[in-house]
């Protein structure tokens, strides 16, 4: 069965720095893999998606990369703020299943 | 206005109760799911319905059976509730056929069993 890994549970940095969260994978490369933030007592929100056929993508602050060979995608933050402070979960898609990773807390710290 | 919707938020019950958890999506989506996340926020799908039919079934006790009367709502039922049902559980929507599949969120329902 398909299997989801994302870096460390929790992730610390500093104020105006760059985060790096890693999601890897096994098994089978998805159509599509995409990224959510969830707030405590909150459902997830979408964030971003990247395609099999597409390196990278960004969207403001956000910037995420996909690599089928090494079946990895790789979500930064860059000027992190504290209130980008949220768990991160990666998901892939593969048109009607989705499988989510297990999620990366990342705190922001000011 | 409210895209997913879930009630109720809270539900306390006891082992062995029959409980239902409602959700409704006003987006006009084609699919709607059911997810299960346990105290390790670990996000597990447990259902989807497509146009009212089911194309998802993971392995989920057969204790959990989702109703869809219509395309915007797609229920949870849960018979004899044990210890372990207690866990966050959304519903979420989203429009396969698209260039875009992201999943909208309901808000959660808390079900505690003791």
């Amino acid at each position: 069965s398909q299997k989801i890994e994302q870096n460390s549970e929790a992730l610390n940095i500093q104020e105006g720095k760059t985060a790096t969260l890693t999601c890897n994978y096994t098994n089978y490369s998805p159509a599509y893999l995409q990224w959510y933030r969830q707030d405590p007592g909150r459902g997830p929100v979408f964030l971003l998606l990247i395609r099999e056929n597409e390196k990278e993508k960004r969207k403001e602050r956000l910037k995420v990369t996909f690599d089928t060979t090494l079946k990895q995608s790789l979500f930064h933050i860059t000027a992190s703020q504290p209130a980008d402070s949220a768990t991160y979960l990666c998901a892939l898609d593969r048109g009607n299943q989705f499988y989510f990773g297990t999620g990366t807390s990342l705190t922001v710290i000011p | 206005d409210t895209a997913v919707s879930q009630t109720p938020k809270y539900l306390v019950t006891q082992m062995g109760n029959d409980k239902s958890i409602k959700c409704e999506q006003n987006l006009g989506h084609d699919t709607m799911y059911w997810y299960k996340q346990d105290s390790k926020k670990f996000l597990k799908i447990m259902f989807s319905y497509n146009n009212k039919e089911l194309i998802i079934n993971e392995t989920v006790p057969n204790r959990f059976s989702p109703k869809s009367p219509d395309k915007a709502h797609l229920n949870l039922h849960i018979n004899s509730l044990e210890l372990g049902d207690s866990a966050v559980y959304f519903c979420a929507s989203s429009q396969l056929g698209t260039s875009s599949h992201e999943q909208y969120f309901g808000p959660g329902t808390r079900l505690t069993v003791t």
